[in-house]
């Protein structure tokens, strides 16, 4: 619906295993965000991907790692995640060079759930 | 259907009424502000946008009201509908930050039930 679409969908993990959460935007944009959301909690910024370059990494744990390969695809690479970890991950796209006055759209998240 | 000045996690209102959900914000170097909807099972979706320079601005149905001498930010919903029931919450961010991208700050949310 809004030109961003996320898989999986859903996913359970255990604290050992080592899962891959995808993002594709179809909007031409260059800009390309991973964001966390917990319950009760406000959107937390994670990563920020501006021309396929990393340019806002917001203090993440080592066990997230980001990829962009191109301006339409995004990746979050989890290994050894921790219960805290469970939450909503969205990928979000901006048209520029992710300027914070950018409209950003949203994917639908992918839940995460970690065991 | 009013918090008017406060925020409030939950808000219920009757379709039809008008709808206000309030916000404040906290970093006085902030000039632009957005407002967004997230229904249940899909991601943030932008609504409306203001600028420091301006203290209303209307769309379609809905209208952001920014006071920036007590950093509060609203949105008023006219004649709510079935559809506008979702989490609505503000963000808050700085021009300034053309080199740091995409640094915002977004609030607590508030869930808008609408009933028939």
């Amino acid at each position: 619906e809004t030109g961003v679409t996320q898989t999986p969908r859903h996913l359970v993990m255990g604290m050992t295993n080592k899962k891959s959460l995808k993002c594709e935007q179809h909007l031409g944009h260059n800009a390309m965000y991973w964001y966390k959301q917990s319950a009760k909690k406000p959107l937390e910024l994670m990563f920020v991907y501006s021309l396929e370059e990393r340019v806002e990494n917001n203090s993440v744990p080592s066990r997230f790692s980001p990829e962009c390969p191109n301006s339409s695809h995004l990746f979050l690479h989890l290994h050894t995640l921790q219960p805290e970890d469970s939450a909503l991950y969205l990928c979000a796209s901006s048209q520029d060079r992710g300027l914070a006055t950018d409209t950003q759209y949203f994917g639908p998240g992918t839940r995460l759930t970690v065991l | 259907g009013e918090s008017v000045g406060l925020h409030l996690p939950t808000l219920s209102v009757q379709e039809g009424d008008n709808s206000i959900i309030n916000c404040a914000y906290s970093n006085s170097a902030s000039d632009y502000f957005i407002w967004y909807k997230q229904e249940s099972g899909k991601g943030p979706q932008f609504i409306i946008d203001i600028r420091s320079n301006m203290d209303k601005r209307q769309g379609q149905r809905v209208t952001v009201l920014l006071n920036k001498t007590v950093k509060h930010l609203s949105l008023q919903i006219a004649a709510t509908q079935p559809g506008d029931s979702a989490v609505y919450f503000c963000a808050e961010t700085s021009s300034l930050y053309n080199t740091n991208a995409g640094k915002s700050t977004f609030g607590d949310g508030t869930t808008l039930t609408v009933k028939p």
